[in-house]
């Protein structure tokens, strides 16, 4: 059973900084891996889905990192802002499906 | 264009009461999923729907819990003799295709259930 895990839970960076969130999955046969952007009371925005066959995307201030032989992922994000305070979640597809498996997400305040 | 749209927002019940929560996806996906987020649970898969293929329903908790897909397009999850631990978040996605590395998953804004 593919399990998806995000570390840190939570993290709390002053403006300005570049941080990375962590993913990891224990089954390497998947199709992608997406990241997604959580707001409170709100669904789920894509940020980047990375193929199996690539090792990183990149969308403006976001650049995700996948090396599927490792189950990992990374997302990093150059000089953060308040306004990406929200819930980061990564999610994979198996090569068995189509059903995205969640990570349990990090919870990001970038303080002013 | 349009975005997944899901009805109500929120819907308040009553234990033992039958629930209907309504997705419509974009136009031109074939696939449609439905997934719950819940305290303590995360985000769970529910049930995935692709094109006239028999529907995945292989995340569903209960035999309380159905899904159909009308026309291909708008979806309606329903939870009969609700029970307080199906207070949760439901949230419908939608994408081309399924199952493919390329295939994204767009997320609606989701319906809040609260059983009492």
């Amino acid at each position: 059973k593919q399990e998806v895990t995000q570390i840190p839970a939570a993290l709390s960076v002053p403006e300005g900084e570049n941080l990375v969130l962590n993913c990891s999955f224990t089954d390497s046969a998947i199709y992608n891996l997406q990241w997604f952007r959580q707001d409170p009371g709100k669904g789920l925005t894509s940020l980047l889905l990375i193929q199996s066959s690539q090792r990183e995307q990149t969308s403006g201030r976001l650049n995700a990192s996948l090396d599927k032989s490792s189950g990992r992922s990374t997302l990093y994000i150059a000089a953060s802002q308040p306004g990406d305070s929200a819930t980061y979640l990564c999610a994979v597809v198996h090569t068995s499906g189509s059903r995205l498996t969640f990570g349990e997400g990090t919870q990001l305040t970038v303080n002013p | 264009g349009a975005g997944v749209s899901q009805s109500p927002s929120n819907k308040v019940t009553e234990k033992g009461k039958d629930v209907e929560l309504r997705c419509d996806p974009i136009s031109g996906h074939t696939a449609l999923y439905w997934y719950r987020q819940s305290l303590g649970q995360g985000l769970e898969f529910l049930i995935y729907f692709q094109g006239n293929s028999a529907p995945d329903k292989s995340g569903l908790p209960s035999d309380r819990f159905s899904a159909e897909r009308t026309g291909g397009s708008v979806s309606t999850l329903t939870i009969q003799r609700t029970q307080q631990e199906d207070s949760a978040v439901y949230l419908c996605a939608s994408s081309r295709s399924g199952g493919s590395s390329t295939d994204t998953q767009y997320f609606g804004p989701g319906t809040r259930l609260t059983v009492l």
